[in-house]
């Protein structure tokens, strides 16, 4: 099945220093990969998609400067987290679609929890 | 006004039991209903997929959606301790042109106890 591998599950920073998630599809070219953002006891907000080669697309109220994302290849999209802030501090989570406009072949990556000190 | 909204619970029921677990919505555009496993810490994992009105049946699990009414709701027959987790449903109004975003409600957390 279609695995998207995610890193690091966990870290720790200080604030003001930046950071940098992957998010890679392990089996698979993923045409889409979405960023979410989700805080405790809270849904995943979609906070920007993005397609190979393409500039992210980033929703409402999502700082362009501060999450960076990054979609170079079929396989893999970073987002960094640029002068964190402890309000930063939460549980961020990939998903990679093979085939564009397919609701159900989304595969989701492991997350990573972010704190900020 | 949310345009998924689904009970946040908790919930807790005994090993056995038939848990019911709903999500209402209110865009109509939406024809892709799924619902989605997270357990602690973990990324969201695909149960079940439904497009448009109906009924899906998966072992266990049993997806239904009515789209005249908006509502969906996930069943599940002789819950397990291990299916304790928070369960997410999540909508598309689906197609490239929308780009398939999902929508989550905000989970509903689901404890089975032995």
């Amino acid at each position: 099945g279609a695995v998207v591998s995610q890193h690091p599950s966990w870290v720790i920073c200080k604030s003001g220093t930046s950071v940098k998630i992957e998010c890679r599809s392990l089996d698979f070219q993923a045409t889409t990969m979405f960023w979410y953002r989700q805080f405790p006891k809270q849904s995943l907000m979609l906070m920007a998609t993005s397609n190979e080669g393409s500039k992210a697309t980033y929703e409402q109220g999502v700082e362009k400067d501060k999450f960076l994302i990054n979609h170079a290849s079929l396989t893999l999209s970073t987002l960094t987290v640029t002068s964190a802030h402890p309000e930063d501090s939460s549980f961020y989570i990939c998903s990679a679609s093979r085939i564009r406009g397919l609701s159900n072949g989304y595969t989701f990556g492991s997350g990573t929890r972010l704190t900020v000190v | 006004q949310k345009e998924v909204e689904q009970d946040p619970g908790p919930l807790s029921v005994p090993e056995g039991a038939i848990v019911s677990l709903n999500c209402t919505y209110s865009n109509s555009a939406f024809q892709y209903f799924m619902w989605y496993r997270q357990y602690s810490r973990k990324g969201p994992e695909l149960l079940m997929y439904t497009y448009s009105s109906g009924n899906k049946e998966d072992g266990r699990f049993t997806a239904q959606v009515d789209k005249s009414s908006k509502y969906i709701s996930l069943f599940i027959r002789d819950s397990q301790p291990s299916d304790s987790a928070t369960y997410l449903c999540a909508m598309s109004a689906g197609g490239e042109t929308s780009g398939s975003r999902l929508t989550f409600g905000e989970g509903t957390q689901l404890t089975v106890n032995p």
